[in-house]
């Protein structure tokens, strides 16, 4: 039982690139998350999926968008990196009832120049 | 709204010294409460969790939170610290009206001194 993986674990970006994070679960979950964690700010939801085929926007949307095409799977996708997109990305999961208790990947660390 | 306030972006403390993290929170209706711990390099790894039954919750590594609704408050306690409780704290609220999100505060390091 591996929980929640995320791929990569490190990466590089020029301004402009483009790339997608892997982030897989293995426990059934109906719901899963991205997160970005930026030194002072907590953690700050980008965007959301409470199952299969749908996608909500958090906190912090713009710049980034996502896919649920399988229960398991939670694609992040940056388009067009920009430097203000270096951060530390989380994915999580949760069960759909009473605590919505959330299990975290181990992130992706994510530099753009 | 619902938000989480943690008083303290860095706590030290002697070992064998009492741990006390401060959480507070906003929510317009019973909400559920967590304290989660992230190790460096590391994800985040769920403590303990409120959920409308016993006030004082008990966590794992001797951790333990009490909630209290006159002071809207969720502070994490341990009663002696050990070298390897240094790490990242965050409390985090959820309640029916935010549905399946979650609201993260900005985070404790704790640091532990020999």
């Amino acid at each position: 039982n591996a929980g929640v993986t995320q791929t990569p674990k490190f990466r590089v970006l020029k301004t402009g690139q483009s790339m997608t994070l892997l982030c897989a679960q293995d426990m059934n979950h109906e719901y899963m998350y991205w997160y970005r964690q930026d030194p002072g700010m907590g953690l700050r939801l980008i965007h959301y999926s409470v199952g299969e085929g749908t996608t909500a926007k958090g906190e912090v949307p713009d710049g980034y968008n996502v896919s649920r095409l399988k229960k398991q799977n939670f694609l992040l996708g940056l388009e067009s990196a920009a430097p203000s997109q270096t951060s530390v990305y989380f994915c999580a999961s949760s069960t759909s009832v009473r605590t919505y208790e959330q299990y975290f990947g181990p992130g992706t660390r994510l530099t753009v120049t | 709204a619902q938000s989480v306030t943690q008083l303290g972006s860095h706590v030290s403390v002697s070992e064998g010294a009492l741990v006390l993290l401060r959480c507070n929170y906003s929510s317009s209706v019973p909400p559920y409460l967590f304290w989660y711990v992230q190790y460096p390099n590391q994800g985040l790894q769920l403590l303990l969790k409120y959920t409308s039954a016993a006030t004082l919750v008990k966590g794992i590594n001797g951790f333990e939170a009490e909630f209290k609704k006159s002071e809207t408050s969720f502070h994490l306690t341990k009663p002696s610290a050990h070298m390897s409780d240094a790490a990242e704290y965050f409390c985090a609220v959820r309640n029916s009206n935010t549905g399946n999100q979650f609201y993260f505060g900005t985070g404790t390091s704790l640091t532990v001194i020999p």
